[in-house]
């Protein structure tokens, strides 16, 4: 089956810090990839999605520049929180489609990002 | 504004019996739902779809039931055994449209 990558699994940085996500399709090319959070107890949200070659599309209330996302080849794209906040403590995943819209989404493992 | 609901945020059933969890969504645009499995620190699991052409997908122990009249889908799992025990999402997604995902509801499958 398709597996999406993402690392790291868990980080803990320091306030004003920047902290880079990675996801990585293993076994296939993601035109397309998207980013959510969830809160303790709560559902995915999607942040942004991701396309190969173009910029990211941001949810509303999402900050594009606290919260930048490169999606440099079919394979990769990137999370990068900016100077973070312990507010920004959270479960961050990614996904990817394999195909067409009627796809599924297959998810990494997730990142706990800690900011103290 | 809440488009996907799972009202029951936890569910406990016994081994060898069968799981029901539910999911309304309120768009009636939605023509395409996904069921995901989801364990602590990991990323969801897709478990089953199913598109508004159908009213029932199985596979294996899964069967997912969609009423489109009643906005209302559910998540059969039978016999349900332990390792089954986890965070169940619901989405569902409008033509051309990013899914959207229900709050989840643990299930506690108890041996």
């Amino acid at each position: 089956g398709a597996v999406v990558s993402q690392h790291p699994s868990r980080v803990i940085c320091k306030s004003g810090t920047s902290v880079k996500i990675e996801c990585r399709s293993l076994d296939f090319q993601a035109t397309t990839m998207f980013w959510y959070r969830q809160f303790p107890k709560q559902s995915l949200m999607l942040m942004a999605t991701s396309n190969e070659g173009s910029k990211a599309t941001y949810e509303q209330g999402v900050e594009k520049d606290k919260f930048l996302i490169n999606h440099a080849s079919l394979t990769l794209s990137t999370l990068t929180v900016t100077s973070a906040h312990p507010e920004d403590s959270s479960f961050y995943i990614c996904s990817a489609r394999t195909g067409s819209s009627n796809s599924p989404l297959h998810f990494g493992n997730g990142t706990r990002l800690t900011v103290t | 504004d809440q488009q996907v609901k799972q009202n029951s945020p936890s569910l406990s059933v016994q081994e060898g019996r069968i799981s029901i969890l539910n999911c309304d969504y309120t768009n009636s645009m939605f023509d395409y739902f996904l069921w995901y499995k989801k364990y602590p620190a990991e990323g969801p699991t897709f478990l089953i779809s199913i598109s508004s052409i159908k009213d029932k997908n199985e596979d294996g122990r899964f069967t997912v039931f969609l009423n489109k009249s009643a906005k209302h889908l559910s998540l059969h799992i039978v016999p349900s055994q332990p390792g089954d025990s986890a965070v169940y999402f619901c989405a569902a997604r409008a033509a051309g449209q990013n899914f959207v995902f229900g709050p989840g509801t643990r299930l506690s499958v108890l041996p």
